[in-house]
């Protein structure tokens, strides 16, 4: 079974810096996506970014990117340019390709992001 | 575009009653995944539907079952309610049962047993 790992429980940055949230994750397979989700206070989920295993290329949203290090099964988010709207829990997730049995999210236990002025 | 309801938002039970909690997708969506969420147990999957089919099961109990109508909806019953079943439930829709679609989610069910 696949496991997800957010070492960092609680994080803090101040408006207009950049700050590192890091994940960790353990699988057999070769070939999988990953997921950072945002669930600000008021609870909606939303999804920040994605990466596919088989691209290399780091994905990058607007002030979100992502370093994925296939071999240390590494996947952290960077925020730039700090805003006091991204103040929310983070969570990472993995997702197993393909269609049914294969389907689930499999999430980390979450950072929150506290963002000062 | 609406994005995922759920209804209700909120519930309080006691022990032993059991609830039916409601999930409406995007439209178009035909897949409905659950997650439970609790401080001590995290996101934890509970099931996915996809055309009315359960295509994916979590490691609950059998008192936490599910359902999809036609029309893409989706209820999770919980029976004989214990008070660890106290937590958020998630619904998430998505276009189909593939892993590369979007999971887009609901702002939650809070439910509480006393």
């Amino acid at each position: 079974a696949q496991t997800v790992t957010q070492s960092q429980p609680e994080m803090s940055v101040q408006e207009a810096e950049t700050v590192t949230l890091s994940c960790t994750y353990d699988t057999s397979e070769s070939d999988y996506y990953l997921f950072w989700y945002k669930q600000p206070p008021s609870r909606q989920m939303i999804l920040v970014i994605r990466q596919e295993a088989y691209k290399q290329q780091n994905a990058t949203e607007n002030r979100f990117s992502v370093n994925f290090q296939k071999a240390a099964k590494s996947f952290s988010l960077k925020i730039s340019d700090s805003q006091l709207g991204d103040a929310a829990m983070y969570f990472c997730a993995y997702r197993s390709p393909g269609a049914g049995t294969a389907s689930k999210l499999t999430f980390g236990t979450g950072t929150r992001l506290q963002v000062t002025l | 575009k609406a994005g995922v309801t759920q209804t209700p938002r909120y519930l309080i039970k006691t022990r032993g009653q059991q609830v039916t909690l409601s999930c409406s997708p995007i439209s178009g969506h035909r897949s409905v995944s659950w997650y439970q969420q609790t401080p001590g147990q995290g996101l934890q999957f509970l099931f996915e539907y996809f055309s009315e089919t359960q295509r994916n099961k979590g490691n609950f109990p059998g008192r936490f079952s599910g359902r999809q109508f036609s029309n893409s909806r989706s209820e999770m019953n919980v029976s004989t309610l214990e008070l660890g079943d106290s937590a958020l439930y998630l619904c998430a829709s998505s276009l189909g049962d593939g892993s590369y679609n979007e999971q887009f989610f609901g702002p939650g069910t809070r439910l509480t047993v006393l």
